[in-house]
């Protein structure tokens, strides 16, 4: 199984909305990733998590809140959005952080703040 | 990380070569060169990574010119599903080896 899952696939939401994505990987990987992807621009890294523990959070404003319950499992609570914030959200993992893993990448979670 | 040049576009007819170029002079001696897809509306896609050498896989083939300071993907047959935006990105082995995708080049395969 080499499939990264994200769900919701997209989400609507206002600005006083308090949501959640939500990414898995079964691959046994240890390290996994949060991007941010705007509209015809390149993706950019918001947060790394290493054996579970957050490694890298790429100045993002507080009000994106990662989570990581397991291995397996990877969370991006939203609170109090602003609309410049709505793009594709994406989740990545590979086997390890360091080194020269390949990254494997969820299909993401379109995100619109109203 | 170094920084990398593509051109912003290229097409190419179906099962043709698509010769995509990437320039990286400031690439250090540590650093591979990464290549990376992304289809419209998914998720990016590894393809193929190297050091100094030629690499060959399945999916394509990446040609470093001997100095490193750019470098070329080839997709031997292209098909129309490999329209996408294609990332050259340069990355170094060690502690942080994140991923910095740049703009890309948008390869568009016709008919």
């Amino acid at each position: 199984d080499t499939e990264v899952t994200q769900t919701p696939k997209h989400l609507v939401m206002g600005m006083t909305n308090k949501k959640s994505l939500k990414c898995e990987q079964h691959m046994g990987h240890r390290a996994m990733y949060w991007y941010k992807q705007k509209a015809k621009k390149p993706p950019e890294l918001m947060f790394v998590y290493s054996y579970e523990k957050l490694s890298i959070n790429e100045s993002v404003p507080s009000r994106f809140s990662p989570e990581c319950p397991n291995s397996s499992l990877l969370n991006l609570h939203l609170h109090a959005l602003q609309p410049e914030d709505s793009a594709l959200y994406l989740c990545a993992s590979s086997q390890e952080y360091r080194g020269l893993n390949e990254q494997f990448f969820g299909p993401g979670t379109r995100l619109t703040v109203l | 990380d170094a920084k990398t040049t593509q051109p912003p576009s290229m097409d190419c007819a179906e099962g043709r070569a698509a010769n995509l170029p990437c320039n990286h002079s400031t690439i250090s001696g540590n650093e591979y060169v990464y290549w990376y897809r992304q289809i419209h509306s998914q998720g990016p896609q590894y393809i193929i990574h190297g050091l100094k050498n030629n690499e060959t896989n399945e999916m394509a083939s990446l040609i470093i010119t001997e100095d490193r300071k750019s470098s070329t993907l080839i997709l031997p047959h292209a098909t129309l599903r490999d329209t996408a935006v294609y990332y050259c990105i340069v990355r170094v082995d060690g502690a942080n080896s994140k991923l910095t995708f740049g703009k890309g080049i948008t390869l568009s395969v016709r008919p």
